[in-house]
């Protein structure tokens, strides 16, 4: 089993759209959760870090259950530029590296 | 924000020659860098952790007599592919951990833009 799991898509989103997925851990020592975005052939770039309480940035909400060992990311009023592929990253100390799940390919159509 | 270069962008290299990925950490010194590699529709995979003044650690399945690292200064850590063969074809990517974040924020990495690799 992959340490860290997520469905690859693409999901299909209109434009103005809401569109949220998750992705599951499988290490409970896992200590901090963030979500990347990746563009097509380029490195992945920091979206947001994952917070216990959840937390928003925008249009984006990311969210933490560590009973069922998933995060959620939720894009609202999907805009054009969302279209890319992201990245669920789980950080444990023990090792101090980062694991990257598969991405979930999202594509914002007009 | 902490700027991480990487060179070159591109290569192609036939199989059988060695190939030398440089990364740089333009405004800051990184004591730590990671080297990833990501095939196609794949996600990144940690290859190895490279440390200032001492020998690198590589993750399980990675060669390190065929991925050589060295990280002879704080701002600069170098990847070799030895005897290049086309499965070794990928996106490279290195990243670099800011110092001056803190113990805190040790997990916060800054990545370079990657280096696409092909080999013919």
């Amino acid at each position: 089993r992959k340490e860290v799991e997520q469905d690859p898509g693409p999901f299909n989103v209109p434009e103005g759209a809401t569109v949220a997925f998750n992705c599951t851990y499988s290490n409970s020592a896992s200590q901090s959760f963030f979500w990347y975005r990746q563009d097509c052939r380029k490195e992945p770039k920091l979206l947001m870090s994952v917070y216990s309480s959840g937390n928003e940035d925008g249009r984006f909400t990311a969210q933490l259950n560590r009973a069922s060992q998933y995060i959620s990311l939720l894009i609202r009023d999907s805009k054009l530029s969302d279209s890319a592929t992201y990245l669920c990253v789980v950080y444990k100390a023990a090792g101090n590296k980062l694991t990257f799940g598969g991405g979930t390919r999202v594509l914002v159509k007009p | 924000g902490a700027v991480v270069s990487q060179h070159p962008s591109r290569v192609i290299c036939k199989s059988g020659t060695s190939v030398k990925i440089e990364c740089r950490s333009l405004d800051f010194q990184a004591t730590t860098m990671f080297w990833y590699r990501q095939f196609p529709k794949q996600s990144l995979m940690l290859m190895a952790t490279s440390n200032e003044g001492s020998k690198a650690t590589y993750e399980q399945g990675v060669e390190k007599d065929k991925f050589l690292i060295n990280h002879a200064s704080l701002t600069l850590s170098t990847l070799t592919v030895t005897s290049a063969h086309p499965e070794d074809s990928s996106f490279y990517i290195c990243s670099a951990r800011d110092p001056r974040t803190g113990v805190l924020h040790s997990y916060e990495q800054y990545f370079g833009p990657g280096t696409r690799l092909t080999v013919t």
